[in-house]
């Protein structure tokens, strides 16, 4: 693989039910991002790694939780979905996070909460 | 609070130069961030700039004015695969981005 992806590429889940969604990188970035995209909002931050093993809260952190158990991997886990959850969710990575460095993202998973 | 504006939709004429313009307040700033998003796919990196003045980069051009919180994209000879959404981000004192909500270019032939 070459960059950042993403999985799965779309779902629609029942409200109430737990969702995973997974990123994982190959450009030995040390910092990655979880965004979500709605219409008309700008992208916002839900959560960040600095590096593996740490993570931080972003703008929305709000029902989602992440872990960092490695530098290449990132998952987004959504405990108990609702539909305010829907939205396209993208990652994001760039070589670290104390500096300037322009992110990369991955294709976006884009979810329905039903 | 942190406020990034940019004009929702703009629209152009292919051959022809369009200026999308950004206005910006954050709590700190360590630079100004430009992205390119077609419909149904990720950003990508367009420009940065940290210091006022003009960067240009083919086509496409930046400017940046820190006292004004203000910045724009500049774009040339428009194509018709330059129709797209841009994406203007600060990078705040804590270096996280802070996005816009995007401008939606239309170009039309």
């Amino acid at each position: 693989i070459a960059g950042i992806t993403q999985a799965p590429t779309s779902q629609i889940l029942a409200a109430g039910r737990r969702m995973t969604l997974r990123c994982t990188q190959d450009m030995r970035h040390n910092a990655m991002y979880w965004y979500r995209q709605d219409l008309g909002l700008g992208l916002r931050l839900i959560h960040y790694s600095n590096t593996a093993g740490t993570t931080g809260k972003g703008e929305v952190p709000d029902g989602y939780s992440v872990s960092r158990a490695n530098t290449d991997d990132f998952p987004l886990t959504l405990a108990s979905a609702v539909p305010s959850q829907t939205s396209v969710y993208f990652c994001a990575s760039s070589v670290s996070s104390g500096e300037t460095n322009e992110q990369f993202f991955g294709p976006g998973t884009r979810l329905t909460v039903l | 609070g942190q406020n990034i504006d940019q004009p929702t939709e703009m629209t152009a004429t292919e051959g022809a130069i369009v200026q999308i313009n950004c206005t910006y307040q954050t709590s700190g700033f360590n630079g100004l961030f430009w992205y390119q998003q077609h419909a149904g796919e990720a950003p990508t990196f367009l420009s940065y700039n940290v210091l006022d003045g003009l960067e240009e980069k083919g086509r496409f051009s930046s400017f940046l004015s820190r006292s004004k919180g203000y910045s724009y994209l500049l774009l040339k000879e428009l194509q018709m695969k330059d129709s797209a959404s841009y994406l203007c981000a600060v990078q705040d004192s804590n270096y996280q981005l802070i996005w816009g909500a995007g401008t939606k270019l239309i170009i039309k032939p």
